[in-house]
Formats: C-alpha cells, sequence, structure tokens
C-alpha cells in the first residue's frame, strides 16, 4: 500500500514561512499528491494537488521532488490561523476516490 | 456556496439508543463520502456514494451502522443499536468527480457521544 511519512509536530513563527516536509517513496508515474489540512473543531480542507511540476495557488505551494519521492508543503507567511494538521495523502491516481489520511504534521504558529 | 451541512453538531445518547446523523452535499455535487475521526485510528472512510449509489461500503464497521442516499441533496448515518465505541466526530464530505483530481470538501463533523 501506498504510505506517506511526515513529521509528528512543527513548531513556526508568526509572519515566517514554513516547509512541511513528506516522503512518498512508493509513488507510481501517475500518481497525484494531494495535502489536506484540519484546523482545530473543523473537517479536513482541501488545501493543493501536484503530479509533477511544482505548483501553487492561494493557499500554498507545493514543491515536488524531481524523483516524485517527496513533496514540501510551503506556507509563504505563517499566520495563527494556520495552526492545523497537515496530512499529506499517500499518492493516488486520477479519478480514485480513496484518500486515506495518517496523523499528519501538526503545526503550531508562535506569535 | 453554503459547504457541506450536517446535522447535529452534537448529539449525546445513551447506549442501545438509534443514532441518525444527517448531510447535505454541495449542490451538483455526484460524490458523497462518510468518514469517521477518532484518537486512536484517525480519520477512516466508512462509506462511499456515487451519484446516489453506494459503491464502497468496505469501512462500514458492522452491521449497526447504515447509510442512505434517497436523492443528491441528503444523506443519512444510522447507527442502531449505538455503542460506547461508536463515540467518535463523523464527518460528511462531498466532491465532483469526473475522472481527474477532485477535492473533498468537508463539512464540520458531527461530534457523537455514547454514554
Amino acid at each position: 500500500d501506498a504510505k506517506t511519512t511526515q513529521p509528528n509536530s512543527m513548531e513556526s513563527n508568526e509572519e515566517e514561512p514554513v516547509h512541511l516536509p513528506c516522503n512518498h517513496s512508493t509513488i507510481s508515474g501517475t500518481d497525484y499528491i494531494h495535502w489536506y489540512r484540519q484546523l482545530p473543531s473543523q473537517g479536513p480542507e482541501y488545501v493543493i494537488h501536484g503530479l509533477t511540476s511544482n505548483v501553487n495557488n492561494r493557499m500554498a505551494s507545493l514543491a515536488i521532488a524531481e524523483d516524485r519521492k517527496s513533496s514540501t508543503l510551503i506556507l509563504h507567511r505563517a499566520t495563527l490561523r494556520d495552526a492545523a494538521v497537515y496530512y499529506c495523502i499517500p499518492p493516488l491516481a486520477a479519478g480514485s476516490y480513496q484518500l486515506t489520511f495518517g496523523k499528519g504534521t501538526k503545526l503550531s504558529v508562535i506569535p | 456556496d453554503a459547504g457541506v451541512i450536517q446535522s447535529p453538531r452534537h448529539e449525546v445518547t445513551e447506549m442501545g439508543q438509534e443514532v441518525t446523523l444527517r448531510c447535505k452535499p454541495i449542490s451538483g455535487h455526484n460524490s458523497l463520502f462518510w468518514y469517521r475521526q477518532t484518537m486512536m485510528r484517525g480519520l477512516e472512510l466508512l462509506i462511499y456514494f456515487n451519484n446516489n449509489v453506494p459503491i464502497d461500503d468496505s469501512g462500514m464497521p458492522e452491521d449497526r451502522f447504515s447509510a442512505k442516499m434517497p436523492n443528491a441533496s441528503f444523506s443519512t448515518l444510522k447507527i442502531q443499536p449505538s455503542e460506547p465505541r461508536d463515540s467518535a466526530v463523523y464527518f460528511c464530505a462531498s466532491s465532483l468527480q469526473t475522472g481527474t483530481i477532485s477535492p473533498l470538501h468537508f463539512g464540520n463533523g458531527t461530534r457523537l457521544t455514547v454514554t
């Protein structure tokens, strides 16, 4: 089964960039990399996804290693509202519905 | 866009009682998911509907759990009889499955406590 490895927790100062790493060494050629996050007392929230090249959206950037066995979610300026658990989802083929949520990385943002 | 709406937000019930959780997906979405979250097991997929038809219910823990989707705008998850080990946060999510990447949109969940 596809797996991901993330640190259990990370800390960041407010308004500084945050780099959240994820290893997904079992990724297949057409699998997409997805990130979700879960704010306290809320449901998970989609953040970003990518296949091969780096991706940007209004929430974050996704940097994908050349061999695709790892990726990094980048929050350019962390705010207190970004304190959440960030899930790197085991890579999935397009159209697959089987999102598997591991333990994720709990990000704390220090004012 | 109101998002995925779940009710009730909190439910406290006694062991043996029937519990019904409700979900209204985002209008136009054709896929609906029920997840359960506990500290021990994290987020688990219980059941997946596509176009109102259950496609994968392999995550439903046992016969006490049942889910229905009578139309595109409503789904229920029922537990009968409920047990203390069913205590968890239950999330409903919807998406527009088109064969490409379709982000899931989650509701804010129902926190179920069975005493």
